[in-house]
């Protein structure tokens, strides 16, 4: 069965500090894998997409790495800022089926000043 | 930038009423979802749509029906709610198939008494 599994379910990190967000997959034909930022309240944003040939790929502060052999992805946030408390969703794609994600119930992450 | 749209952030209404969400996009885009989110899940799929009046079932279609006229507005129809429907319902819409990003509205909140 494909799933995603995310961990931690929350987190609670110091401004200015760094963390890692995990995501396992089953998912199989692999195609792509993103992770979503979503605000209380909003929908989701994209933070990053990537292939099946992509380890890494960063978007300002945040670093996803993906590791295909392991079926394992990370959210790396750097210097963390007050607005990145948010639920960080990693969405994974099979082959041949463009239409349906397979979405991770996300991470809670909280920033205190 | 892409937008999407959504009538209503918060809804409230009773048992056995018939329920409309609409969603409008202004970008063109080809594909339109329908996903609701509940806590500790990911988001589900519910309907898509790949065209005008074309539609497809996602994963949790029951109880639900969907309406696409037009190219910028997708529909969701809840014939007759029920309060398991209370949830957030998300609407998304994307260029085209491949690895394209979806772009998501604000959300309902939609509360059935």
């Amino acid at each position: 069965k494909n799933q995603v599994e995310q961990s931690p379910q929350s987190l609670i990190i110091l401004e200015g500090k760094n963390c890692t967000l995990q995501c396992n997959y089953t998912v199989s034909p692999f195609s792509n894998l993103r992770w979503y930022k979503q605000d209380t309240g909003r929908g989701p944003v994209s933070l990053t997409i990537m292939t099946f040939s992509e380890n890494t790929k960063s978007n300002g502060r945040y670093t996803a790495t993906l590791d295909a052999d392991t079926k394992q992805s990370s959210l790396h946030i750097t210097a963390s800022q007050l607005s990145d408390s948010a639920s960080y969703i990693c969405v994974v794609s099979a082959l041949r089926s463009n239409y349906q994600l397979i979405w991770g119930a996300g991470t809670k992450l909280i920033i205190k000043p | 930038d892409v937008k999407v749209t959504q009538s209503s952030r918060y809804l409230v209404k009773r048992t056995g009423e018939k329920v409309f969400l609409e969603c409008v996009q202004d970008m063109d885009h080809e594909n339109m979802f329908w996903y609701r989110q509940d806590p500790g899940l990911g988001l589900r799929l519910i309907y898509f749509s790949y065209d005008v009046k074309m539609k497809e079932k996602g994963d949790i279609p029951e109880g639900y029906s969907v309406s696409r006229e037009k190219k910028e507005r997708f529909s969701l129809i809840l014939e007759s709610a029920s309060t398991n429907q209370t949830s957030m319902y998300l609407c998304a819409s994307r260029p085209g198939t491949g690895i394209d990003t979806q772009y998501f509205g604000p959300g309902t909140r939609l509360t059935v008494l």
